[in-house]
């Protein structure tokens, strides 16, 4: 168990609205990641960090920001959010020292936006 | 163009069947993972294989790297329903370390 709670585990929203998804670690990791999963398309990755307000873009990080103020939490954020940003968010960790980078995973986040 | 290549996409067989899905790519990796997926859950690792050729055993999984580091396989022998889920397998990619590329993966059925 690697400690990680996403927060929170299912939303609905209306377009245009701002939503935040949060992760949480327990175990003082450096580097996170956030993952939209969509049928058809797999897991893409959104935005990662590896630390304290160091953060970078991935290949779907349009409409996205991120922002991780202290270690333990990795923030998500969608502004103003369309139909389109509907999808399961995984947060996950990369265990440094436990192998070339293996990422372990929340239980997701469901977001529906109507 | 997708850097990995899963098939087949879906797959549904009887209990006590083998099978085998494949992960392939025109490019080569220093490394590659497997994991599995559960309806409702995130993935979870399996394996890592990182030499060319190498051949590694969970159980009733096989899996193998090609020798040429661009393809890698699962062979899954006497599948069991609790086998069901999503296989994926991923990668490092753009230069980084940390940063790992999914394939599409391949969904498993094993009927009771």
């Amino acid at each position: 168990d690697a400690g990680i709670t996403q927060s929170p585990r299912h939303k609905v929203t209306e377009t245009g609205t701002p939503v935040t998804l949060r992760c949480h670690q327990t175990e003082n990791h450096r580097y996170m990641y956030w993952y939209r999963q969509d049928p058809g398309h797999g897991l893409r990755l959104i935005h990662y960090s590896y630390g304290v307000k160091d953060t970078d873009k991935g290949e779907v990080s349009d409409g996205y920001s991120v922002s991780r103020s202290k270690t333990e939490d990795f923030l998500l954020t969608l502004e103003s959010a369309t139909s389109s940003q509907t999808s399961v968010y995984f947060c996950a960790i990369s265990v440094v020292g436990e192998g070339p980078g293996e990422l372990f995973f929340g239980e997701g986040s469901r977001l529906t936006v109507l | 163009t997708q850097l990995l290549e899963q098939s087949p996409q879906f797959l549904s067989i009887q209990e006590g069947e083998n099978l085998t899905v494949y992960c392939n790519s025109s490019s080569v990796f220093s490394s590659l993972q497997w994991y599995r997926q559960e309806p409702g859950e995130g993935p979870v690792l399996l394996v890592t294989v990182v030499t060319g050729g190498e051949v590694k055993k969970l159980k009733r999984l096989t899996f193998q790297f090609g020798d040429a580091r661009k393809d890698s396989s699962l062979h899954i022998t006497a599948a069991q329903p609790g086998d069901t889920g999503l296989y994926l397998c991923a990668v490092r990619s753009g230069g980084s370390n940390y940063k790992l590329t999914f394939g599409k993966g391949t969904l498993l059925t094993v009927n009771p």
